[in-house]
């Protein structure tokens, strides 16, 4: 069946400091590829999207590109600040949407 | 648009008891989703509603939970009777077209609805 597979956390980095939190993905289909982010005390909140192979996602420095050969979804952004600290969930959309475990994210000053 | 409307936003109650939980729809959304998250199991899907129909309830763990929708806007989640392994954050999210053919439908969250059962 579809799932979606993410690297467990947390994850710890200073301030400006690059970031990759790696996601795949099996499914039967061609399915729209997403990641959410949720920060403390709230819902879960559409960070980008890709809906077909080789599509990137952007979004608030944010970006993920849609890698059909790798099945993977791969989040990344380029220098993190403290206000970046929450957890991230990848998520997959065809007949229904499953969602990975989340990787928490802690940016120190 | 306010947005995806969870209430209450913390019930606190005792084992034994009933607990609603409410959701309010993104106005033209008709695709409705309950949520159940925990430390343990992560997040977990309960039930979900494609205009007012239910479509998948495989998630509802047994019948002590029920899921309703009463109209285009509106849900209820009902745990009765409550038990203290119901302990959980509930999300509500809808999006405006039902899943299915890979589709690029967003979900929406509500804020969630803390549960602790004593």
């Amino acid at each position: 069946g579809d799932s979606v597979t993410q690297m467990e956390g947390p994850v710890t980095l200073s301030e400006e400091a690059f970031l990759t939190i790696n996601c795949t993905y099996t499914a039967t289909g061609y399915p729209s590829l997403f990641w959410y982010v949720q920060y403390p005390g709230e819902g879960l909140q559409l960070l980008l999207k890709a809906t077909k192979a080789d599509d990137k996602g952007s979004n608030k420095g944010f970006e993920a590109t849609y890698r059909k050969e790798t099945t993977s979804f791969h989040l990344e952004k380029g220098s993190v600040q403290v206000s970046d600290s929450a957890v991230y969930f990848c998520a997959l959309n065809f007949n229904k949407f499953y969602f990975g475990s989340g990787t928490k994210l802690n940016v120190k000053p | 648009d306010a947005g995806v409307i969870q209430s209450p936003r913390h019930e606190v109650t005792e084992m034994g008891q009933e607990v609603t939980l409410r959701c309010k729809l993104i106005s033209g959304h008709n695709s409705l989703f309950w949520y159940r998250q925990t430390m343990m199991r992560g997040l977990e899907l309960l039930i979900y509603f494609n205009n007012n129909v239910p479509i998948d309830d495989s998630g509802m763990p047994e019948d002590r939970f029920s899921a309703k929708m009463p109209n285009a806007s509106f849900s209820t989640l009902k745990i009765q009777p409550s038990e203290p392994r119901d302990s959980a954050v509930y999300f509500c999210a809808s999006s405006p077209i039902g899943t299915g053919g890979g589709g690029a439908n967003v979900l929406t969250f509500g804020a969630g609805s803390r549960l602790t059962v004593l």
